[in-house]
């Protein structure tokens, strides 16, 4: 099956900084999103992305999907910005079903 | 516009018991799916129903089950619960099939087993 790989696991910053979260995938995709975990569990949406850039104030995202991966630049970091981002990616099975995989998740602590 | 509910949030249970867990998907939305969480783990797909019917459905036993009602509402039940169960369970909705539409969560439903 399809593996989704997220880089780095872990990162920390301090305030202010900028990062970038890589997703790498193994095979063709038609969905690609990525998400923030709040400390309640919850996961937000931050972009659909199956190609293309996007920006969202601070947070931007690009996805080259000819070459599996996908990017989330973090600019002027804020402690708010601290937990852990997923990426996943949907395929499509046998008889037109689908499954959305999760990358095991990039956490981030920016410290003030 | 409501967002994706799941009831209840937290609950703990004993090895042995079943639990029933509910989620009510954004109104409009007919593909509700399904996900497990835990450390080890990471994030699961468990399955996906679409209009009343699974779409898709992961790698885990028969112990898991679900449904999904006309009003798109859905349920998952785990019965005779072992302590592997103890999980975050994320529902999530969407307009059209999870892998080509965008997906919204709901909370999660917290399950403890002892």
């Amino acid at each position: 099956g399809i593996q989704v790989e997220q880089s780095p696991p872990d990162l920390i910053l301090q305030e202010g900084a900028n990062s970038t979260l890589r997703c790498n995938f193994s095979d063709s995709v038609n969905n690609l999103q990525w998400f923030h975990q709040n400390p309640w569990g919850q996961l937000i949406n931050l972009f659909y992305i199956p190609s293309g850039t996007k920006q969202n104030g601070r947070l931007s995202a690009t996805t080259v999907a000819t070459e599996r991966y996908s990017l989330l630049y973090i600019s002027s970091s804020q402690t708010t910005d601290s937990g852990v981002y997923f990426c996943a990616v949907g395929v499509l099975g046998s008889s037109n079903t689908g499954k959305l995989i999760f990358g095991q998740g990039t956490t981030l602590q920016v410290k003030p | 516009k409501a967002g994706v509910t799941q009831t209840p949030r937290y609950l703990i249970k004993t090895r042995g018991q079943q639990v029933t867990l509910s989620c009510s998907p954004i109104s409009g939305h007919r593909s509700v799916s399904w996900y497990q969480q835990t450390p080890g783990q990471g994030l699961q797909f468990l399955f996906e129903y679409f209009s009343e019917t699974q779409r898709n459905k992961g790698n885990f036993p028969g112990r898991f089950s679900g449904r999904q009602f006309s009003n798109s509402r859905s349920e998952m039940n785990v019965s005779t619960l072992e302590l592997g169960d103890s999980a975050l369970y994320l529902c999530a909705s969407s307009q059209g099939t999870l892998n080509t539409g965008e997906l919204f969560f709901g909370e999660g439903s917290r399950l403890t087993v002892l």
